[in-house]
């Protein structure tokens, strides 16, 4: 069975602190990794995603997660956030295998404080 | 390119209601998906296709029902709407091995 844990449902931050977001994943075969950001009302788009080679990878808007493969974690930062960062975010993961489905986190909710 | 389309944006249902969610993609992409998102839950997968004439079910699929005749079409059926399908729906589609595309959702209230 698959699972995608997200331990903290709300995360509040002040404006230009560091934030890291907690993801942790179980599966009984291999999958790819994602990071979905969702702003209010409006549909999913990626923030960045690992499929193989380096496990630190890079997205959008300055967020970068890096994949443990021992810890099965994909935990997602940022340096320094900003005020237009408050928004839902989701951890994905998906079967390498047949099937290929993707399974999402429960979110945790951003909120930068000014 | 439109990417991923759903129609359509708000619906109010009464309870026992059919109708059909639609859900079309032009980025040929084999793989679609229907999922539904609730406060807390984050979404949960209710049914998918590998490709046309193929679909399965996901974590929460009673009382819906799917069909895939073409790559680009993907229709989302609620037999007999309840109040507990309440929810904001999304469509995803992707290719193989990579991210998820979504459409920008569908809130639908059934009273």
């Amino acid at each position: 069975a698959q699972s995608v844990t997200q331990l903290d449902s709300q995360v509040p931050v002040f404006e230009e602190a560091p934030v890291e977001l907690r993801c942790n994943y179980s599966s009984s075969v291999s999958v790819y990794l994602f990071w979905y950001v969702q702003y209010p009302n409006q549909g999913l788009q990626l923030l960045l995603k690992y499929l193989s080679g380096s496990t630190l990878v890079k997205g959008i808007n300055g967020f970068e997660a890096e994949f443990n493969k021992s810890q099965t974690s994909f935990h997602l930062r940022k340096p320094s956030v900003h005020i237009s960062d408050t928004a839902e975010y989701f951890c994905a993961v998906r079967l390498r295998s047949t099937g290929n489905q993707f399974y999402f986190g429960t979110g945790t909710s951003l909120t930068v404080i000014p | 390119n439109a990417g991923v389309t759903q129609t359509p944006k708000f619906q109010v249902l009464k309870t026992g209601q059919s109708m059909t969610l639609q859900c079309a993609q032009d980025m040929n992409h084999e793989y679609m998906s229907w999922y539904r998102q609730d406060p807390g839950m984050g979404l949960r997968l209710i049914h998918y296709s590998v490709g046309a004439g193929i679909t399965d079910q996901g974590e929460v699929p009673n009382g819906y029902n799917v069909s895939r005749s073409t790559t680009e079409d993907f229709p989302l059926r609620l037999l007999s709407a309840a109040p507990s399908q309440t929810s904001v729906y999304f469509c995803a589609t992707a290719r193989w091995g990579t991210e998820a595309f979504f459409g920008q959702g569908t809130r639908l209230t059934v009273v």
